[in-house]
């Protein structure tokens, strides 16, 4: 069946430190998208990735999808303490129906 | 966010009890699911609706149910069947299921059994 498997599970950083977490499916993906849960909160959606190596950009995130469609990224440069939560990836493999969420990246940034 | 809700924020109940979840929206959207998340861990998918009068089990239906009569409402009732119901209670819409499309969440429900 469909993997997703999301690295690391849990990243500590210092305020101003990047982070990168990592999405990586066992087949190929229509789309996939992140989400970001702030503690105790429900995900929000962040962005959406379609095409073979897209990369894109939302001020300190970068967001790339691999040229396989099988990966993607999510990077953010100089973190802030408001950068705290779970990001998700999620995907839809191609032909799929579901929507398969990855079990998140808990990013820690002391001050 | 999103023009979803869900009712009640917090909800307990004793072992043995069957309890519903509430879950309205206002976005005109076909597509409803309902996710568990134990802490720590990702989003499980529990059943989903692609349009009113149908649902389909998720990955961890067993001691769930569900209704879908109206378009913005979905439903989640767990059961006394469902051994391990302490959780937090995550639905959501989109415009329609099997299509790349944003999910819209709800605040979620934090459930404890006792």
């Amino acid at each position: 069946g469909q993997q997703v498997m999301q690295i690391p599970q849990y990243q500590h950083v210092q305020e101003g430190e990047d982070f990168t977490t990592y999405c990586n499916s066992s087949t190929t993906l229509s789309n996939i998208q992140w989400y970001k849960q702030r503690p105790g909160g429900h995900p929000v959606f962040l962005i959406q990735l379609v095409k073979s190596g897209e990369v894109k950009k939302q001020k300190r995130l970068t967001f790339q999808f691999g040229e396989a469609k099988k990966n993607s990224s999510l990077h953010i440069t100089a973190t802030q303490t408001t950068d705290v939560g779970t990001y998700f990836c999620a995907v839809m493999p191609t032909g799929g129906f579901k929507t398969i969420f990855g079990a998140g990246t808990r990013l820690f940034v002391k001050a | 966010d999103g023009g979803i809700t869900q009712s009640p924020k917090y909800l307990f109940r004793k072992e043995g009890q069957n309890v519903t979840l509430s879950c309205e929206q206002n976005l005109n959207h076909d597509a409803m699911y309902w996710y568990r998340q134990d802490p720590g861990q990702g989003l499980r998918l529990i059943y989903y609706s692609q349009i009113v009068n149908d649902f389909q089990k998720g990955d961890i239906a067993e001691g769930y149910s569900v209704s879908r009569e109206k378009k913005e409402s979905f439903p989640l009732t767990v059961t006394s069947a469902q051994k391990n119901p302490t959780a937090f209670y995550l639905c959501a819409s989109s415009i329609r299921s099997g299509s790349p499309d944003t999910q819209y969440f709800g605040p979620g429900t934090r459930l404890t059994v006792l």
